[in-house]
């Protein structure tokens, strides 16, 4: 079955730029959408954006201007980098197959913490 | 933005106890609301797709209902198993967004 899994630094400097990637194993990425969505402490998720295999994207307008999701379907990866980062940027990120309709499945999530 | 929210936030039952979460949406969002399972460091699992689908090799105990702003999730008699937080999510408009979640505990 198809699994993900998120990979990337858990510690980011406020103003830099985190970056993190979505490995696919157990599957294709081509013909899917795949998202990120994150999850501050004690709040409640938020989706990122998607990409579809071929490279279309759509984010959320909230962080738009910040955030870009890219695909290598040559190694079965998709990546999010999110610009400009503060504290609020703090949380668990997910990667997930889907959009624009159903996530399934879900990465387990690798926090990301944004401090000096 | 759809703003979703759930109730209740928590919730004790006991194992065979039919548990109940309710979902509403801000807005008429059709049957466009999926239901999540999520275990603590554990990857959120897909449980019922618009509203009232049962993702295949999912459990029968679990059910969805509703359609419009208002949802219902069932699980028609509690397992130790199913102790999780569990939420919900639309996808009838942009952005996608989720309810804050409710977390089942066992009494």
């Amino acid at each position: 079955q198809v699994q993900l899994q998120e990979s990337g630094p858990g510690l980011v400097k406020p103003s830099e730029t985190l970056s993190l990637t979505c490995t696919v194993s157990g599957g294709s990425i081509s013909g899917y959408y795949w998202s990120w969505i994150r999850q501050p402490p004690g709040k409640g998720l938020e989706w990122i954006g998607y990409i579809y295999y071929s490279g279309t994207t759509n984010y959320n307008p909230s962080l738009k201007s910040r955030v870009s999701i890219s695909v290598d379907t040559s190694k079965n990866q998709f990546s999010l980098r999110l610009n400009s980062v503060t504290s609020a940027d703090t949380a668990v990120y997910y990667c997930a197959r889907g959009g624009p309709s159903l996530f399934d499945p879900w990465g387990q999530g690798t926090l990301v913490t944004v401090s000096s | 933005d759809i703003q979703m929210t759930q109730s209740p936030s928590s919730l004790s039952a006991s194992v065979g106890d039919r548990v109940t979460i309710t979902c509403q949406a801000s807005q008429d969002i059709s049957n466009h609301l999926n239901w999540y399972q999520h275990k603590p460091g554990k990857a959120p699992k897909l449980l019922i797709y618009d509203a009232s689908n049962l993702k295949a090799g999912v459990p029968s105990r679990f059910s969805g209902s509703g359609s419009g702003a208002d949802f219902t999730f069932t699980i028609s008699s509690l397992q130790p198993e199913d102790i999780a937080t569990y939420f919900c999510q639309q996808y009838d408009n942009f952005p996608f967004t989720f309810g804050p979640g409710t977390k089942v505990d066992m009494k």
